[in-house]
């Protein structure tokens, strides 16, 4: 299964842009990667997902290099509500059919006011 | 807006006693999930069903057991709870196909 790599934790000053990085170097070609942010006490919450294109929507954009091996997530303005753990996933198709994912550790973003 | 409820936020155990933890979704969805979280490993997945009645086993499935007997609910068994098992468990759910997981907000579950 592809496995995902991001920082532990990354600051960001209100009002500029976050980029958040993600290595996903062993995914395969079918396989997308998914965004999830996790507010403390909550549910982890969809963001944006991709394959092969960037993408955007409007919570954040979603940059992926030519080759797939890494991403970066773009959140354009940060505020401090978009403090949270980032979770880069890769979406994998199981023996049944079904899709799930396969979470990363995490980035703990910390945006300064 | 979906909403995925878990049965409680916060649940105390003791070694050995068999424990339920409930999830209800009211989307239709077809998939089903369990995941536990724990500090610095992330969001591992225990079991999920893709129908009622049909489950699969995720990457952590030791100690646990599910039951799905209607499409809405999607239950996690441990039958004979130990310390290991004291964690976070989030249920999600999500339509057949490439679509997005829905999160409940979560069961802090002790076992002392």
């Amino acid at each position: 299964d592809a496995k995902t790599t991001q920082p532990p934790s990354m600051d960001c000053a209100e009002g500029r842009a976050a980029n958040l990085p993600c290595n996903h170097s062993t995914i395969s070609g079918n396989e997308y990667v998914y965004w999830y942010r996790q507010i403390h006490s909550q549910g982890p919450q969809y963001i944006i997902h991709g394959l092969k294109n960037n993408e955007t929507n409007e919570m954040a954009s979603l940059i992926i290099t030519e080759d797939r091996k890494s991403s970066t997530l773009i959140l354009p303005h940060a505020t401090l509500r978009d403090t949270a753990v980032y979770y880069c996933i890769v979406r994998t198709l199981t023996t049944s059919g079904t899709y799930k994912y396969i979470f990363g550790t995490g980035t703990r973003l910390k945006v300064l006011a | 807006d979906v909403k995925v409820t878990q049965s409680s936020r916060y649940l105390v155990k003791r070694t050995g006693e068999k424990v339920f933890l409930e999830c209800v979704q009211d989307m239709d969805h077809e998939n089903m999930f369990w995941y536990r979280q724990d500090p610095g490993l992330g969001l591992r997945l225990i079991y999920f069903s893709y129908d009622v009645k049909m489950k699969e086993k995720g990457d952590i499935p030791e100690g646990y057991s599910v039951s799905r007997e209607k499409k809405e609910r999607f239950s996690l068994i441990l039958e004979s709870a130990s310390t290991n098992q004291t964690s976070m468990y989030l249920c999600a759910s999500s339509f057949e196909g490439p679509y997005e997981q829905y999160f409940g907000p979560g069961t802090r579950l002790t076992v002392t």
